[in-house]
């Protein structure tokens, strides 16, 4: 089953502009995870956050976690035209990092 | 380099006929999945393995089956059984202990 939902499915903006995406889950986790998929490719791995986080950074990616209401945000700043692809996160159970459950991403295009 | 291949890049498969996707990994990570993409969604697993001679069944695996003979080698084997295979196949690895999943370029399978 698909734990995390995503919010929105499809995403345009202007270069330049910040892209916001969030994610929704439904049970505890032990920490969460975004991933970028280029079209027709692999999943590249972008950050994590642990679920004692509140916030993470890292480049021009901005990360936060609220488990009250199990939702994770991804902000990214200053939009490049390369950063056009699906987003995914993905959720890691309170027994163990064995598994991950994703979410049905949001695909952002970046407009030049 | 190190990595995670996957082979054939596209595969064709007959009605009634089985077909196998190759998954390689040369990072001596303990833990190999393989997941599917439907189009427009999110990953989905089919089976796991954490060691080598050890798998277990995800979310989807009727249909499906596997093998971890070795632990640089993960192969999926898509069964007659399994009757819509038209997907995106990605196989992924990590470290035992380790949190990131990383991933090959992905297998496309249709059906003549």
């Amino acid at each position: 089953s698909q734990q995390g939902e995503e919010d929105p499915q499809a995403l345009s903006i202007q270069e330049g502009e910040n892209a916001t995406m969030n994610c929704s889950y439904k049970t505890s986790i032990n920490n969460l995870q975004w991933y970028r998929q280029n079209s027709g490719r692999g999943l590249v791995h972008l950050i994590l956050i642990r679920s004692n986080e509140r916030e993470k950074h890292s480049g021009r990616l901005r990360v936060t976690l609220d488990t009250s209401k199990k939702s994770s945000s991804l902000l990214i700043t200053a939009s490049r035209a390369a950063d056009t692809a699906s987003y995914f996160c993905a959720t890691s159970g309170n027994f163990g990092n064995e598994k991950l459950t994703f979410g049905t991403g949001t695909r952002l295009t970046i407009i030049p | 380099d190190g990595g995670i291949t996957q082979s054939p890049k596209y595969l064709f498969r007959k009605e009634g006929q089985n077909v196998t996707l190759s998954c390689e990994q040369n990072l001596n990570h303990d833990a190999m999945y393989w997941y599917r993409q439907d189009p427009g969604q999110g990953l989905r697993l089919i089976y796991y393995s954490q060691i080598v001679n050890d798998f277990q069944k995800g979310d989807i695996a009727e249909g499906y089956s596997v093998s971890r003979e070795k632990k640089e080698s993960f192969p999926l084997t898509v069964t007659s059984a399994q009757k819509n295979p038209t997907a995106f196949y990605l196989c992924a690895s990590k470290e035992h202990w380790g949190e990131t999943q990383y991933f090959g370029p992905g297998t496309r399978l249709l059906v003549l």
